[in-house]
């Protein structure tokens, strides 16, 4: 199984600075042959379904502030919020999607204003 | 717009079997894509279930595989799930959302059903 571990648990930033939550697999994801990381990141607000930000680890889903940006390869991965918005309060999470056999979620990372 | 919403009892005994349907709209499950469900206990984080292709090919979770069940009806465009025996640990939100592909990312998401396994 490829575990996904997100640091910090949970995160206070002040309005308008840069949110930063990473997340590591114990595996790498990377896909040799095409030079991908299959990783992607969701949003999830109280009360909501998760709603996808990132996939391909970087490639920003269709309607997602610019402000949201993914990063990384391999086993390390960063979601970045460059200035941090009031609905921008919710629980996120990152998943592999390397291994076929078994989709596996970060444990979330829930992310408040300081 | 692709939209999904699932249905199905709220609660169920425990030993019993859980049965949720999700109906799709906007995109016709015939044309493609892969079909998830995804749970999440209260509180906790993304468990994924199981997920199925239009022509019924399936794939689940190892840790769920002998009790899960999913299957596909195109001609009313909704897939299925079924999980039997369930305990108090199989109490959780209920989501379901289209896959990308065989293995690749959920979007979008319903917005996802409490199923609570009590007697």
């Amino acid at each position: 199984d490829i575990v996904m571990t997100q640091s910090p648990d949970s995160l206070a930033v002040s309005l308008g600075e840069r949110a930063t939550i990473n997340c590591k697999s114990s595996q790498s994801v990377l896909y040799s042959s095409n030079n991908k990381n299959y990783l992607a990141w969701y949003q999830q607000k109280p009360g909501q379904p998760p709603k996808l930000l990132i996939y391909w680890a970087s490639t920003r889903e269709s309607g997602v502030p610019d402000r949201f940006s993914g990063s990384g390869s391999g086993t390390d991965f960063t979601l970045t919020i460059s200035s941090l918005q009031a609905e921008d309060v919710a629980v996120y999470y990152c998943q592999q999607y390397y291994s076929t056999l078994l989709i596996t979620f970060g444990q979330g990372t829930r992310l408040e204003i300081k | 717009q692709v939209q999904l919403q699932e249905s199905g009892p709220g609660l169920v005994k425990p030993s019993e079997t859980l049965s949720l349907t999700c109906a799709v709209s906007g995109y016709s499950i015939s044309s493609g894509y892969y079909w998830g469900w995804i749970r999440q206990p209260p509180g906790k984080g993304l468990e994924w279930i199981g997920s199925i292709y239009h022509s019924g090919s399936t794939y689940y979770n190892p840790s769920l595989k002998s009790r899960v069940t999913i299957s596909v009806d195109t001609s009313k465009n909704q897939f299925s799930l079924k999980l039997s025996s369930v305990t108090a640990a199989d109490t959780a939100v209920y989501y379901c959302a289209r896959q990308i592909d065989h293995g690749g990312w959920f979007d979008p998401w319903g917005q996802g059903t409490l199923v609570t396994v009590s007697s």
